[in-house]
């Protein structure tokens, strides 16, 4: 059973479209993070959201937490194809607890 | 430098054999982590250390798997008896160890089992 839901698994699209991807968990996380993970490579954060509702924007990415902290969502606007890559949210359930699970992820294809 | 550094970066081993994947973390992070990666997948967490002892062994999969940090720096993961079911990215990481901070990645060991 995965404790953190990714929607959807896979997506391409053409360059300049919007898109959002989702991460979905019946738990309580004390804190959320998106990672993006090249081929060959360890992934890298993007982001950590740690409050019920907060949103973040990282220039054409926005991540938003859910108020219940259950869910998280990554919006991509404007797409090109630097965003290719698998996306990763990963989070804690107990407060300052070190376990990091992650999700599946959404291997996003961005075509020119 | 600076990252984590993991080596072999690849890794052939017959079934049965035994392997050890090498883990060189960030100069002073107390925190180091062990995940598994199976192709198209996210990684699926094996043990965490806080220093020298393991704090979460909780996702190793069976007692063939072992992982220790005996100086609280570099850390081992050794599987004996391979099973061509062990063949994936074993990614670590490292982190300063203060509640929700960060992982730092490394590149990981891609192991295949044949």
């Amino acid at each position: 059973t995965q404790l953190l839901e990714q929607s959807p698994q896979f997506l391409s699209i053409q360059e300049g479209e919007n898109l959002t991807v989702y991460c979905n968990s019946s738990s309580v996380f004390s804190s959320l993070q998106w990672y993006r993970q090249e081929p060959g490579e360890g992934p890298v954060l993007l982001v950590t959201v740690v409050t019920g509702g907060e949103v973040k924007k990282l220039k054409r990415l926005t991540f938003q937490f859910g108020d219940a902290r259950k869910d998280s969502s990554l919006h991509i606007t404007a797409a090109q194809p630097g965003d290719t890559g698998l996306y990763l949210c990963a989070g804690r359930v107990i407060q300052g607890a070190q376990k990091l699970v992650f999700g599946q992820g959404t291997r996003l294809t961005i075509n020119p | 430098g600076a990252g984590v550094s993991q080596t072999p970066s690849n890794k052939v081993t017959e079934k049965g054999k035994y392997v050890e994947l090498r883990c060189d973390p960030i100069s002073g992070h107390t925190a180091l982590y062990w995940y598994r990666q199976s192709l198209g997948q996210g990684p699926e967490f094996l043990i965490y250390f806080q220093g020298t002892g393991a704090a979460d062994d909780s996702g190793l999969p069976n007692d063939r798997f072992f992982a220790v940090r005996p100086e609280g720096s570099v850390s081992t993961l050794k599987i004996q008896r391979t099973e061509r079911g062990d063949s994936a990215v074993y990614l670590c990481a490292s982190s300063p160890g203060t509640g929700g901070s960060p992982l730092h990645f490394g590149n990981g060991t891609r192991l295949t089992v044949t």
